[in-house]
């Protein structure tokens, strides 16, 4: 399995500012996803981040409020943008390699909007 | 779309009995693969068990293990000899076997807590 690290851990924001989070795994992989945990609730994907190209994005999810970054095969950032308080959630990166069918999770950061 | 539905919103269970977890899903898909994740309070979201539809034989890893019924779509977790470090969010979850549109996304029921009691 793929071992995943997230920067930062946990932030809180001023509304209006913009938070990029990272995501870093330790082995190259094929696919990198980012989900969003809303308090008290379960997981949604936001976007599959395509290495070189624009990320794919779920239906309710837009690329200038979550713009995506995959420079490369074991690299991805969120940034959360123009925040409310409404954005208040934990954001998690997944990653499923080429030989797995299993999607494995970063720790998550935990993001409070002011 | 495909849903999936954890009836049970809290679950409890002494330490060292026998606890089962309950999923449901709605597919219309023939292959498919499910899974069960654990998230602790430290929030990291840990693969517990996973079961490809195709296959028959229960899914089993070490103490835990699943009751898979493709017919009933049903797919429930039993943890046996259950541990005070199994307390956590369980949840249940529906992926796709066929890549839509780049979409591998991995559908979650609303989760399970569960309390071990020493």
């Amino acid at each position: 399995s793929a071992v995943i690290s997230q920067k930062p851990s946990r932030d809180i924001c001023q509304r209006g500012t913009s938070l990029t989070i990272q995501c870093q795994v330790d082995s190259q992989v094929t696919m990198m996803f980012w989900y969003r945990q809303q308090p008290g609730q379960s997981l949604t994907l936001i976007a599959t981040a395509n290495q070189g190209s624009e990320a794919t994005y779920e239906s309710g999810f837009v690329i200038d409020k979550f713009p995506i970054s995959r420079p490369n095969l074991t690299f991805s950032t969120l940034t959360v943008s123009n925040m409310s308080p409404e954005d208040s959630s934990i954001y998690l990166c997944s990653a499923r390699g080429r030989m797995t069918d299993t999607q494995y999770f970063g720790p998550g950061t935990r993001l409070t909007v002011l | 779309a495909q849903t999936v539905t954890q009836s049970q919103p809290e679950m409890s269970v002494q330490e060292a009995e026998t606890v089962t977890l309950s999923c449901t899903y709605d597919t219309s898909e023939s292959d498919y693969y499910l899974f069960w994740y654990k998230q602790p309070p430290s929030r990291q979201m840990i693969l517990v068990i996973r079961q490809e539809a195709y296959k028959q034989q229960n899914a089993t890893e070490n103490r835990f293990s699943v009751n898979f019924q493709k017919a009933a779509k049903s797919f429930s977790l039993k943890i046996s000899d259950s541990q005070l470090g199994d307390a956590a969010m369980y949840f249940c979850a529906y992926r796709t076997s066929y890549v839509q549109g780049g979409s591998e996304k991995l559908v979650f029921g609303k989760g399970t807590k569960l309390t071990v009691n020493p």
